[in-house]
C-alpha cells in the first residue's frame, strides 16, 4: 500500500464547478505540500501546510493531522486549472513521498 | 530570481553512454534531491544532500552519481545508461525544515535511453 494514497486519479469538470481532491497518508509528516504540474511542464508548489487551513486566490487547502488526511478544493474553476495535482508529505528528515498525483480536466 | 534551474530540457541517449544533468538554484537551499517521474507512479527520491560535501542515497539510486561540492550545484550523473532510465527528472531545493519552506523544483529534464 502506498504511504501517500491520492483521490480520485482522474477528475473532469465543467467551467465553474467546485473541485475537491482528496490525499490520505499513512506515516507521520512535519507537513504536506500541494503541488501543480501542467502538461510537459515543470512541479509548482501551491502550498504547504503544517495545520489547518490555507487559502490563495480560489484555491484552499486543509490538513487535519488527526486523520491524516488533507485536501485541495478548487472553487469556480476555469480550463486553466487544467494540470495533475500532486500530493507530497515530508518527513522529519526532509525527504518528500508523493501521491500519484490527480489529473484534473476543465471543459469550457 | 532563477530559482532552480535544470538543464537539459530534453536529452536522447544510446545504452551505455554517460551524461550529466545539471542542477542548481540560487536561494541557498540546504536541501536538493533529485526525483524520477514514471507513468502511473509517484516522483521517487534518486540522491539527495542536505549541504555542500553531504550527499545520501535515496529509494532509487543504482545506475546514478551525485555530488555537491558547492551550495549551488548539484548534478546527477547517469554512469552508463539503460532503457529502464527512461524517465522524467527533476531536481529540487528547500531550506530544511526548520525554516519552513516551500519546495522549488526545476522544469524537468525528459531522458530518452534507446
Amino acid at each position: 500500500k502506498n504511504e501517500v494514497e491520492q483521490s480520485p486519479q482522474n477528475l473532469t469538470a465543467q467551467e465553474g464547478e467546485f473541485i475537491t481532491i482528496n490525499c490520505s497518508y499513512s506515516v507521520g509528516i512535519s507537513a504536506l505540500h500541494w503541488l501543480q504540474q501542467h502538461p510537459g511542464g515543470g512541479i509548482v508548489s501551491l502550498f504547504m501546510l503544517s495545520s489547518g487551513k490555507k487559502k490563495h486566490g480560489r484555491l484552499i487547502a486543509t490538513i487535519n493531522i488527526q486523520e491524516k488526511h488533507s485536501s485541495l478544493h478548487i472553487t469556480a474553476s476555469h480550463p486553466r486549472d487544467s494540470a495533475v495535482y500532486i500530493c507530497a508529505v515530508r518527513r522529519s528528515t526532509d525527504k518528500l513521498i508523493f501521491g500519484t498525483g490527480t489529473r484534473l480536466q476543465v471543459f469550457p | 530570481n532563477a530559482g532552480v534551474t535544470q538543464t537539459p530540457k530534453f536529452q536522447v541517449l544510446k545504452t551505455g553512454q554517460s551524461m550529466t544533468l545539471q542542477c542548481a538554484q540560487d536561494m541557498n537551499h540546504e536541501y536538493m534531491s533529485w526525483y524520477r517521474q514514471d507513468p502511473g507512479m509517484g516522483l521517487r527520491l534518486i540522491h539527495y544532500s542536505v549541504g555542500a560535501g553531504i550527499t545520501d542515497q535515496g529509494e532509487v539510486p543504482n545506475g546514478y552519481n551525485v555530488s555537491r561540492s558547492t551550495t549551488e550545484d548539484f548534478p546527477l550523473r547517469l554512469l552508463s545508461a539503460a532503457p529502464s532510465q527512461t524517465s522524467v527528472y527533476f531536481c529540487a531545493s528547500s531550506y530544511v525544515l526548520r525554516l519552513g519552506t516551500e519546495a522549488f523544483f526545476g522544469q524537468g529534464t525528459r531522458l530518452t535511453v534507446v
